[in-house]
């Protein structure tokens, strides 16, 4: 299966703790983004990132939470301190190369999720 | 910000029905899709379709992007297609970078 892949599926963390997600995009994608659903919420869009670039981060809280795609592996998520309103699924998507400039948008592709659950 | 509307929040049915979800968006769009989450909570695409219509067995959806509008039809349901139906939409252009924005979904309950 050569979709988004996520890992780990369930992650427990307490008060205090960091939690690391992890996305390795579709083979051939260079477009990541991390969208964060909370309980009975719709997704909510958090951070976009090409390799070695965050594009937009508008969507993501300005404290504890960082993200990076590196050159070599998957892209990270990261919430350092965790409280217990981090709880939720975190969804990544990743989408090909589109032309620069053309507008033109391409469909993005969901991985599984993360539910983290904080105690 | 782009607005996402769907309609109804709540739809409940008997198998064999056929059903009309609804999505409407405050701006142009160049991406628009439709997810259904299923009882585990995956996320599955089920049509990109920022305009025109396409058919894929029993769902079908329409986008018409004039008029800020898509709809997904469902017909002779089944219980697993119960679940959450998200319409998701996006722009490239300026600052948006292509996020999509999600609607708060339409729940669907199908009973055998």
């Amino acid at each position: 299966n050569a979709g988004v892949m996520q890992n780990p599926r369930h992650l427990v963390r307490r008060r205090g703790q960091e939690a690391r997600l992890r996305c390795s995009p579709m083979k051939g994608h260079s477009h990541v983004y991390w969208y964060r659903q909370l309980p009975e919420e719709g997704l909510k869009f958090m951070v976009y990132l090409q390799k070695e670039n965050i594009i937009d981060e508008s969507g993501m809280p300005k404290e504890r939470f960082s993200a990076e795609f590196p050159k070599e592996g998957p892209s990270i998520l990261r919430i350092q301190q965790v409280v217990r309103g981090d709880s939720a699924a975190y969804f990544c998507a990743s989408s090909p190369t589109r032309g620069a400039g053309t507008g033109v948008n391409q469909p993005q592709h969901f991985g599984d999720g993360t539910r983290l659950s904080i105690l | 910000g782009i607005q996402v509307e769907q309609s109804p929040p709540d739809l409940i049915l008997q198998e064999g029905a056929n059903s009309t979800l609804r999505c409407n968006f405050s701006d142009s769009v160049n991406n628009l899709q439709w997810f259904h989450q299923n009882p585990w909570g995956q996320l599955i695409n089920l049509f990109y379709i920022p305009s025109g219509t396409k058919q894929n067995g029993r769902l079908s959806a329409t986008t018409v992007a004039t008029e800020r509008y898509s709809l997904l039809y469902i017909s002779s349901s089944q219980t697993t297609d119960s679940g959450v139906y998200f319409c998701a939409v996006g722009n490239a252009g300026g600052t948006s970078y292509g996020k999509l924005t999600f609607g708060q979904g339409t729940i669907l309950t199908v009973h055998p």
